[in-house]
C-alpha cells in the first residue's frame, strides 16, 4: 500500500488555466505538507498543515490554495496558472509537528505549464 | 540564518568505491533527515538522527551535534546508489518545516 499517495503524476496543462493535485496518506499522520522542487531540484517547503489547520505559509502567491478537508488529505489548487510554476511539487506527511519524526514523500506531480 | 550546505555537489565513484556525503547546518537543530532521490524518482526518506549514527544496510549515517555536521556513507557502492542524495534539517523557531540541502548526485559507474 501507497503511504503518501498524489496525483496526477504529470500533468501538462496551457497559462492561465486552474488545476488541482491530490495528496491522501493513509499513515494515521497529523501533519501534511507541500513541497516545491525546482528546475535545479532544489526544494523548498509551500505549505504546512496540521490536523485541518494551516500551520506554515511560506511565501507563495495567493493563486496557490492548499485545502484539506480531513487529516489523511491535502490538495493543492492553482489559479491562473503561469510559466513560472513548472516543477515538481512534493506533498509528504509526517507524525506530528515534532522535530524528531520522519517525513514520507509522495511520489511526486511534475507540472508542466505551456 | 539558518541554512544547510552539501557536500560535494557531484559524484562519480567506481563500483565498489567507499562514498561519503557532507552536510553542514549553521545552528542548531531538532533532527536532521537524510533523503534519496532517484533521477524522475519520488523522495525516499533514508534517515532521521537527531544524535549518534545509525546503520541501514549499506548506509550509514552520522551526526555531529556540537559540530553542526552530520555525514552519508555508502559502503560497497553499487551503479543502482545512483541518485541525488539530500540532507535536510527543522530549525529551532521554524514551525518544523524542513530546510533542505541542494542535494549531492551521486554516480555510480560499474
Amino acid at each position: 500500500d501507497t503511504a503518501v499517495s498524489q496525483t496526477p503524476k504529470y500533468l501538462v496543462t496551457q497559462m492561465g488555466n486552474d488545476k488541482s493535485i491530490k495528496c491522501e496518506q493513509n499513515l494515521g499522520h497529523d501533519t501534511m505538507y507541500w513541497y516545491k522542487q525546482d528546475s535545479k531540484k532544489f526544494l523548498k517547503i509551500m505549505f504546512s498543515y496540521n490536523n485541518k489547520e494551516l500551520i506554515i505559509n511560506e511565501t507563495v502567491p495567493n493563486r496557490f490554495s492548499p485545502k484539506s478537508p480531513d487529516k489523511a488529505h491535502l490538495n493543492l489548487h492553482i489559479n491562473s496558472l503561469e510559466l513560472g510554476d513548472s516543477a515538481v511539487y512534493f506533498c509528504a506527511s509526517s507524525q506530528a509537528l515534532r522535530g524528531g519524526t520522519e517525513a514520507f514523500f509522495g511520489q511526486g506531480t511534475r507540472l508542466t505549464v505551456v | 540564518k539558518n541554512e544547510v550546505e552539501q557536500s560535494p555537489q557531484n559524484l562519480t565513484a567506481q563500483e565498489g568505491e567507499f562514498i561519503t556525503i557532507n552536510c553542514s547546518y549553521s545552528v542548531g537543530i531538532s533532527a536532521l533527515h537524510w533523503l534519496q532521490q532517484h533521477p524522475g524518482g519520488g523522495i525516499v526518506s533514508l534517515f532521521m538522527l537527531s544524535s549518534g549514527k545509525k546503520k541501514h544496510g549499506r548506509l550509514i549515517a552520522t551526526i555531529n551535534i556540537q559540530e553542526k555536521h552530520s555525514s552519508l556513507h555508502i559502503t560497497a557502492s553499487h551503479p543502482r546508489d545512483s541518485a541525488v542524495y539530500i540532507c535536510a534539517v527543522r530549525f529551532p523557531g521554524s514551525n518544523y518545516k524542513l530546510t533542505f540541502g541542494k542535494g549531492t548526485l551521486l554516480t555510480v559507474n560499474p
